[in-house]
Parts: structure tokens; sequence; C-alpha cells
């Protein structure tokens, strides 16, 4: 399977504690993106990058979440100190175009992460 | 500020209808109206629109854009209990950045 892959798939952990998500884009693909979806809502942006470069973070990215993408491949989500509204499903999607107008975003299964 | 609005937010119906969900937004330079399909886990692409008035076809779906009224929608007909699910209505705006509307949860009954 070639498409974009996320683990894990489930993450519960207690309050206060930190925790990484990888996500492994199509590999052609040189965007990659990080979304948060609630329940009952849209995936909401996060933060993108197009190869390493991170280009744009939205103001739902608090000082507590950190996304790298070191090698312009995989790229990392990494939430310290979880609040319980943090609880939520993380989305990651790629495209190879360069803007997204030429292609669409293909969308990993996502994380989903609980907290205790 | 940027949004998306579906509407409506559910939409029960039985097998064989036809169903219309709609998309209106308001964005800084539109760039394209996206609408996915999201089951249980990840949104799979159904449509991209960029043109008004072009209607894109896939099988029993299709979507059209209206980019001087700022909507589109998207039509399914002789649905079937496999198109339950929630549709997403996405807008590429000029800061590369894509808003999505909360859904359209469709449940389609035997």
């Amino acid at each position: 399977d070639t498409g974009v892959s996320q683990n894990p798939r489930h993450k519960i952990t207690k309050r206060g504690q930190n925790v990484t998500f990888r996500c492994d884009p199509i590999s052609e693909h040189n965007r990659l993106y990080w979304y948060r979806q609630t329940l009952g809502q849209g995936p909401e942006f996060l933060t993108y990058f197009q190869n390493e470069a991170q280009l744009e973070k939205s103001r739902l990215l608090s000082d507590r979440f950190s996304a790298e993408r070191p090698k312009g491949s995989f790229s990392t989500l990494e939430i310290q100190r979880t609040e319980q509204g943090d609880s939520a499903m993380y989305l990651c999607a790629s495209s190879s175009a360069r803007t997204v107008s030429n292609q669409p975003q293909h969308f990993g299964d996502g994380t989903r992460l609980s907290i205790l | 500020e940027d949004k998306v609005v579906q509407s409506p937010l559910s939409l029960v119906v039985h097998e064989g209808d036809t169903v219309t969900l709609n998309c209106s937004y308001e964005v800084t330079n539109f760039r394209s109206l996206l609408w996915y399909k999201q089951e249980k886990k990840a949104p799979t692409f159904l449509f991209m629109l960029t043109s008004s008035g072009i209607e894109k076809k896939s099988g029993r779906l299709s979507s059209i854009l209206d980019k001087k009224e700022l909507f589109s929608i998207l039509n399914i007909t002789a649905t079937q209990t496999g198109d339950s699910a929630v549709y997403l209505c996405a807008v590429e705006a000029g800061d590369d950045k894509i808003i999505f509307g909360k859904g359209t949860r469709l449940h389609i009954l035997p």
C-alpha cells in the first residue's frame, strides 16, 4: 500500500504526558499537512511542510505542539504536557503539487488520541 | 475570517432517493473547492472544482461550483447504503490553507 501511513492508530495517555505521532506521506509528495478533527467537526488545519520547510502554522498550534519533517519525507507531531482538550483524531495528508489546486490532498487514517 | 458552511448538517433518506448537499464559502483568494467522503477513517477525495458552471461526475455523484454566488453542491442519485458517510467540503485559500466545513452526515436507510 503506497498511501499515507500514520502511526500509532490509537494512543491513550494520561494528562501531562508527552506524545509523538508519525506520518509517512506518499513517497513522491513534497507537501505534508497536519490536521486535528474532533467529533462532529471537519478537520482543522494545524501546519504544513513543503519538503523539510514548515511554511504555515495555525494559531491552534500552541507552544506545546511541535512538528518536524527533518529530511523532507516522514513527519512527526509532538504534543507536550497533554491536556484533555487535546483528545482528537490527528490526520496527516500529503500532496505533490506546487499548489494544491493542481492535485488534491490524500489523507492517512489518522491517530486517535485519548487523554485520560 | 475565512469560513466554509455546509448544510444540512445531517440527512436521512431512503435507498434510491436523490440527495443534494450544499457548501457555501467565504475565503480570501479562492483557489479551489474540494469534496471528500469520510466514513470511519480517512477522508477520501471525490472532486476538485476550480471553474464555475462545469459539472464534474463520477458514477452517481456529481458536483458543480458557482464562484459568483460562492457555493457548491454535491448530488448523489439513486443512493445506496454504502453512500452513508460524512461528506466534507473544503476550500483552498490563497495562503495555501485548506478550510473544511463541519460536514454533512448522510444516512441511507435500506
